[in-house]
């Protein structure tokens, strides 16, 4: 059984770039969520796949996206990044017996 | 909508002391209940979970109890170590349509761990 694995662990990006951060799933887990935590907040929810489509988002702007593919990895897409964009980006992968996380990709933007 | 209130941190313990921290929550239906653990610099790992009323969830001497009649989920340890040193967050998942899973997060509650 794997885990969930996040790629990459950290990156600096400038105001205005985009950025793209990806998520493999845990074997037998076809849901995956994305979470923002600002150092020293909990994780605020970004938005959710399941089998390949969006079914639930939280209150962020339209330049999130993502996206999930066949084999239930996904990617998180942030466009014209802000200085309040650095933060640890988290993934987690659920089944009926519960989520996985990774161990985030931690963005700084300068 | 649902909602989960930690108690506010940071709580400071010397070793061997016994532990609570607070939880409490708002929610439709029946949710399961969570505690997660992040140790500094690290991501998010499930420390335990409790799926129904009166479940009880346990690993490494930290305890939990889902109580419906007082909406709360409590973690307790009995004597905790410096290892323990980290961020504790209560969280809850309901089941809604669309098989939507998000997980509801409370603000975290950091414990430091003297020796």
């Amino acid at each position: 059984e794997t885990g969930v694995t996040q790629s990459p662990t950290h990156l600096i990006k400038t105001r205005g770039q985009q950025v793209t951060l990806r998520c493999s799933s845990q074997s037998g887990h076809n849901t995956v969520s994305w979470y923002q935590q600002a150092l020293g907040q909990g994780p605020q929810f970004i938005f959710q796949y399941y089998r390949e489509e969006e079914n639930g988002r939280g209150n962020f702007p339209p330049r999130f996206s993502g996206l999930q593919f066949p084999n239930y990895s996904s990617e998180l897409n942030v466009n014209a990044l802000e200085l309040d964009d650095s933060a640890l980006y988290l993934c987690a992968s659920s089944g009926d017996y519960g989520y996985t996380f990774g161990s985030g990709t931690r963005l700084t933007v300068v | 909508g649902n909602s989960v209130t930690q108690m506010e941190g940071p709580v400071t313990l010397s070793e061997e002391a016994f532990l609570t921290i607070n939880c409490t929550y708002t929610a439709t239906g029946y949710p399961s209940l969570f505690w997660y653990v992040q140790y500094p610099g690290e991501g998010l790992q499930l420390l335990l979970k409790a799926t129904k009323a009166d479940d009880k969830g346990s690993n490494k001497g930290f305890e939990a109890t889902y109580r419906k009649e007082t909406t709360s989920f409590h973690l307790e340890k009995g004597s905790v170590q410096v290892s323990d040193s980290a961020v504790y967050f209560c969280a809850l998942s309901g089941r809604n349509a669309g098989n939507n899973r998000k997980l509801i997060w409370g603000l975290g509650t950091s414990l430091a761990v003297n020796p």
